[in-house]
């Protein structure tokens, strides 16, 4: 199956700084997803990015797909922001079929206030 | 309203048991989800039904049996519960994607399951 490997594992920050998580994927996908769980264990869907570039307000996303990396971007990080964000992908075949997605390990984040 | 709700949200037994999940979707989405996530927060996927159909089903021990009454709903029954069964099941779901959907998927709040 496809390997998904997030960098860094973990990362503390004091609030204000900006930050990026990366995604590396082991094969070509056509679906990608960021997700964040918040301290209370909520998964939260931030962004579908299976290439390009999306923003929503103080995060953002970009996905190269044919060197097979996403990056997630978060300035200035707010308390709030604290939790561990994953990265999700899968390959959906032409036939209507799917793996169903595959996460990686993610990246805890802790910002300090 | 809640999108995606699950019951119970916590569930302590004892080894031997049979226990199970029910979760709901409000969406209008036609496939569902189960996901395991262990004690590393590691979430792999163990079921997926597309309108009523299993889809997905990966290397799960036959003690655990999903049942999709409809394509709003998405039930896990668990006998013979173990110590490694402990965990939080996470029900999703999402619209398959098409080139008119994007296919996001969209969590449950989580049930803990702590075997004893």
């Amino acid at each position: 199956g496809i390997q998904v490997e997030q960098s860094p594992p973990d990362l503390i920050l004091q609030e204000g700084a900006n930050s990026t998580l990366r995604c590396n994927f082991s094969d070509s996908v056509n679906n990608l997803q960021w997700f964040h769980q918040n301290p209370w264990g909520q998964l939260i869907n931030l962004f579908y990015i299976p290439s390009g570039t999306k923003q929503n307000g103080r995060l953002s996303a970009t996905t190269v797909a044919t060197e097979r990396y996403s990056l997630l971007y978060i300035s200035s990080s707010q308390t709030t922001d604290s939790g561990v964000y994953f990265c999700a992908v899968e390959r959906v075949y032409s036939g209507g079929g799917a793996d169903g997605l595959t996460f990686g390990k993610g990246t805890h984040l802790i910002i300090q206030p | 309203d809640t999108a995606v709700s699950q019951t119970p949200k916590y569930l302590v037994t004892q080894m031997g048991n049979d226990k199970s999940i029910k979760c709901e979707q409000n969406l209008g989405h036609d496939t569902m989800y189960w996901y395991k996530q262990d004690s590393k927060k590691f979430l792999k996927i163990m079921f997926s039904y597309n309108n009523k159909e299993l889809i997905i089903n990966e290397t799960v021990p036959n003690r655990f049996s999903p049942k999709s009454p409809d394509k709003a709903h998405l039930n896990l029954h668990i006998n013979s519960l173990e110590l490694g069964d402990s965990a939080v099941y996470f029900c999703a779901s999402s619209q398959p994607r098409t080139s008119s959907n994007t296919g996001e998927l969209f969590f449950g709040e989580g049930s803990r399951l702590t075997v004893l």
